[in-house]
């Protein structure tokens, strides 16, 4: 049972170019999230998905998409890289069984995306 | 607008003694807190949480206070230990039954606890 993983660790891109982020969970969860980590600013929601198929945006959506094709799998993409983009980005993922709230709710986090834009 | 907020970046705490954290809001909707711990080079990983019908919960060495009428929370750590050292968040969420069942969840800025031993 491996949780949530993150692909990849590091990441330099120059201005302009493209990339995914690929988030992959082996917990049957139906939520996912993308969240960017920035000094100062604590953890800011991208973009999350409460299920295959569906996506929605978060606080800081802009410059970004996302696609959840399988349960298990949630994509972040930056379709033309900005130096402002450059964070640590964390996939996260929960379940929501019984009744809000519970403890189950809680997210899991992968070990993060370290990226820097040039 | 930062709804929650952790105004000291960071504490250091010798060993053995307590770490207090402390946690502000300002929405009044959030009915859920969370606490959680992250080392470097690692995702956040959840401590403890409360709900808003409760003052207290209590996990070991893990102590979770909740004042709502000041819209404030604290994390007791006792007795403190090195391997305490990280950066907690303080996180909160709102039951929104219109969302699917999905609650947005609003974290602080982190604090750096060291624990000096």
């Amino acid at each position: 049972n491996a949780g949530v993983t993150q692909t990849p660790k590091f990441r330099v891109l120059k201005t302009g170019q493209s990339m995914t982020l690929l988030c992959a969970q082996d917990m049957n969860h139906e939520y996912m999230y993308w969240y960017r980590q920035d000094p100062g600013m604590g953890l800011r929601l991208i973009h999350y998905s409460v299920g295959e198929g569906t996506t929605a945006k978060g606080e800081v959506p802009d410059g970004y998409n996302v696609s959840r094709l399988k349960k298990q799998n949630f994509l972040l993409g930056l379709e033309s890289a900005a130096p402002s983009q450059t964070s640590v980005y964390f996939c996260a993922s929960s379940s929501l069984q019984g009744a809000y709230p519970s403890s189950t709710d809680t997210q899991y986090f992968g070990p993060g995306t370290r990226l820097t834009v040039l | 607008d930062q709804q929650v907020k952790q105004n000291s970046p960071s504490l250091s705490v010798q060993e053995g003694r307590i770490s207090i954290l402390n946690c502000d809001y300002t929405n009044s909707m959030f009915d859920y807190f969370l606490w959680y711990k992250k080392y470097p080079a690692e995702g956040p990983t959840f401590l403890i949480s409360i709900s808003s019908i409760k003052d207290k919960n209590e996990d070991g060495r893990f102590t979770v206070f909740l004042n709502k009428s000041a819209k404030h929370l604290s994390l007791h750590i006792v007795p403190s230990q090195p391997g305490d050292s990280a950066v907690y968040f303080c996180a909160a969420s709102a039951s929104n039954p219109t969302s699917g069942g999905y609650q947005k969840v609003t974290f602080g800025t982190g604090t750096k606890l060291q624990v000096i031993p």
